[in-house]
């Protein structure tokens, strides 16, 4: 069985302060992982995806995440957080084995203070 | 392009009444679809999947009789509640995947979810 953890249902920071938001996971085998933001009433939007190859990810609005085996990690980064990233942002993690199944983290509400 | 619609956006219906709410792939054939639940403040829970042509496969502890899914074609899902009740309040949000033409089979679209409130 996998499972995603989100440490941290709330973080708060300050616009233009580095964001980082936890996510650990549990897989038997390399898994395919996932962060996905959400707007009030509106459906996810995909950030950034990891599934092999290079282990820091890049995505979109200047976000990126690092896959971290080791740690059994995938935290989610940006260097200087603007006022429109207040929002949900969920970690999920798939596989084959799953049949490509998402399972969801618990989600973190990030909050920009101006 | 992968753009997924849900109809309608918001809904407010009387308790005991049914209501469908569709979901659309409208560039691509989904070959599977999701709906997932979701309450306030909580995360996302899968209700069931649905394969184009076959019977829904739900998750443990949903109601198959309460919540029927129907996928019909290649582009379009409906989920109907039946005898809505005030618990049944939440946001329903779809998703599609589609492996054929090159899709990968990880990658889910996601609808930008409806809102059920059930008075």
């Amino acid at each position: 069985a996998q499972s995603v953890t989100q440490l941290g249902s709330h973080v708060s920071v300050s616009e233009g302060a580095l964001v980082l938001l936890r996510c650990n996971y549990s897989s038997s085998v390399p898994p395919y992982l996932f962060w996905y933001v959400q707007y009030p009433n509106q459906g996810l939007q995909l950030l950034l995806k990891y599934t092999t190859g290079a282990t820091l990810v890049k995505g979109i609005n200047g976000f990126e995440a690092e896959f971290k085996k080791s740690e059994t990690s995938f935290h989610l980064t940006k260097p200087s957080a603007h006022m429109s990233d207040a929002a949900e942002y969920f970690c999920a993690v798939s596989g084959p084995w799953a049949g490509n199944m998402l399972t969801f983290g618990g989600g973190t509400r990030l909050m920009v203070k101006p | 392009g992968a753009v997924v619609s849900q109809h309608p956006s918001r809904v407010i219906c009387k308790s005991g009444t049914s209501v469908k709410i569709e979901c659309r792939s409208l560039d691509f054939q989904a070959t599977t679809m999701f709906w997932y639940r979701q309450f306030p403040k909580q995360s996302l829970m899968l209700m069931a999947t649905s394969n184009e042509g076959s019977k829904a496969t739900y998750e443990q502890g949903v109601e198959k009789d309460k919540f029927l899914i129907n996928h019909a074609s290649l582009t379009l899902s409906t989920l109907t509640v039946t005898s809505a009740h005030p618990e049944d309040s939440s946001f329903y949000i779809c998703s599609a995947r589609n492996i054929r033409t090159g899709g990968k089979s990880y990658e889910q679209y996601f609808g930008p979810g409806t809102r059920l409130t059930v008075t």
